[in-house]
């Protein structure tokens, strides 16, 4: 079945720790996300990338990093300089088909839920 | 600035009513609007709106768009306690690929 896997579901971390959330998609998509959920905030977008080896900074990118070195991967690290990263992270992929074509819908895995003690 | 608004922020209903979601949006070049259903974990997909005026239907739910207004409404008929969950919604833009959620909103059903 194609989708998208993320791991751990579960992460606890000290403060001053880097920790990386891991995002594997076999739909092969080109564009993939990760987004930050936080009670009442909705979804915030934090990294994108629409092919290998390029990304962009989404609205809550500070204290974040992101590769795409492969089109199934893109891990996500959370940095110590992230201020506050107790929250549940939701990585997702859709079909990149170009500036003029048709609308996407995206796809998204189970999540991953921080927490920083 | 892009923005989606949901409205309400939650919602408690009994079983068997009739729910309205709404969703406002300021997009830029907008391509298409989502409904999605969140229960614990990863969103799940309800409907991709892009023309005004034609309404999705599926099941007990159904959605409409209109473009010149900017919103959206999802309604929910007879409501059932599995209909509980958090409803999303976004918008895609032309402009990078990229998709602006709402907050959502939170609909509780009780028996």
């Amino acid at each position: 079945d194609g989708g998208i896997t993320q791991s751990p579901k579960y992460l606890f971390r000290k403060e001053g720790q880097n920790v990386t959330l891991s995002c594997e998609q076999n739909l092969n998509h080109d564009a993939m996300y990760w987004y930050r959920q936080d009670p009442g905030q909705g979804l915030r977008l934090i990294y994108y990338s629409q092919i290998v080896n390029d990304f962009q900074k989404g609205d809550i990118a500070e204290g974040y990093s992101v590769s795409r070195e492969k089109k199934e991967s893109f891990p996500l690290t959370v940095t110590s300089a992230q201020k506050n990263p107790t929250a549940f992270y939701l990585c997702a992929s859709s079909p990149w088909t170009g500036l003029n074509s048709g609308a996407n819908v995206l796809t998204f895995g189970a999540g991953s839920r921080l927490t920083v003690l | 600035e892009d923005k989606v608004v949901q409205s309400p922020l939650s919602l408690v209903v009994h079983e068997g009513d009739t729910v309205t979601l709404n969703c406002s949006y300021e997009v830029t070049n907008f391509r298409s609007l989502l409904w999605y259903k969140q229960e614990k974990k990863a969103p799940t997909f309800l409907f991709m709106l892009t023309s005004s005026g034609i309404e999705k239907k599926s099941g007990r739910l159904s959605s409409i768009l209109d473009k010149k207004e900017l919103f959206s409404i999802l309604n929910i008929t007879a409501t059932q306690t599995g209909d509980s969950a958090i409803y999303l919604c976004a918008v895609e833009s032309n402009t990078g690929n990229q998709f602006y959620f709402g907050t959502g909103t939170s609909l509780t059903v009780i028996p």
